[in-house]
């Protein structure tokens, strides 16, 4: 079993869509929990990173983790075509293990006009 | 302010040579690790290297090798390739105890 588990999709939605993208993780020791949006052949760039147990809102995207589930949630509102990308959740343990992600596979959204 | 540069973005490889890809980190960076994405799956941790030293590691070959330099620029070093190391090659760099980590554009390699 992975440790990071992400459906893959893909998933296509019409412009203006929400879009939740989710994760769920076996292991308890992650307390640090990413999103980063990967654009065809290029490299991962970050979109919200959180902490704690909650959502985190910036601009039209939401990170929700909910450590108790050991799941972890990214909700994109007054979705463009511009959003259509790899969506890939991380997560990282702290303490030694700082900077050492584990991704979930990506999930792949179509946003179409 | 640059982000993180790496080169080659392209190169091709025949089985059983040596590649070195290579990684400047973004501007105020002091730690380098290195990420292994396959095609249609999420990136690998390779390795991390702080102050010159490799400080963590995943569970990759020791054909997998690297180096960081003064300057905080690294280099990927990978020994007798096989086709299974056809893959993206990300650098990510971050400043030390911090998990907000930025990634390069990758170098593909591609072995036949």
């Amino acid at each position: 079993q992975k440790e990071v588990e992400q459906d893959p999709g893909p998933l296509s939605v019409p412009e203006g869509a929400i879009v939740s993208l989710n994760c769920t993780y076996s292991n308890s020791a992650f307390q640090y929990f990413m999103w980063y949006r990967q654009y065809s052949r290029k490299g991962p760039e970050l979109l919200m990173y959180t902490y704690s147990s909650g959502n985190k809102e910036d601009g039209r995207f939401t990170a929700q983790v909910d450590k108790s589930s050991k799941y972890i949630s990214l909700f994109i509102r007054d979705s463009q075509p511009s959003d259509s990308a790899t969506y890939l959740c991380a997560m990282s343990m702290g303490g030694t293990s700082y900077g050492k992600l584990t991704f979930g596979q990506g999930t792949i959204l179509t946003v179409h006009p | 302010d640059a982000g993180v540069t790496q080169s080659p973005t392209h190169l091709i490889k025949t089985r059983g040579q040596q590649v070195t890809l290579r990684c400047s980190p973004k501007s105020g960076h002091d730690t380098v690790s290195w990420y292994q994405q396959a095609l249609g799956q999420g990136p690998q941790f390779i390795f991390q290297y702080y102050e010159e030293e490799e400080r963590q590691r995943g569970n990759f070959p020791d054909r997998f090798s690297g180096h960081q330099f003064p300057n905080y620029s690294s280099e990927l070093n990978v020994n007798a390739l096989l086709l299974g190391d056809s893959a993206l090659y990300l650098c990510a760099s971050s400043l030390s105890g911090s998990n907000t980590i930025y990634f390069g554009e990758g170098s593909w390699l591609t072995v036949v």
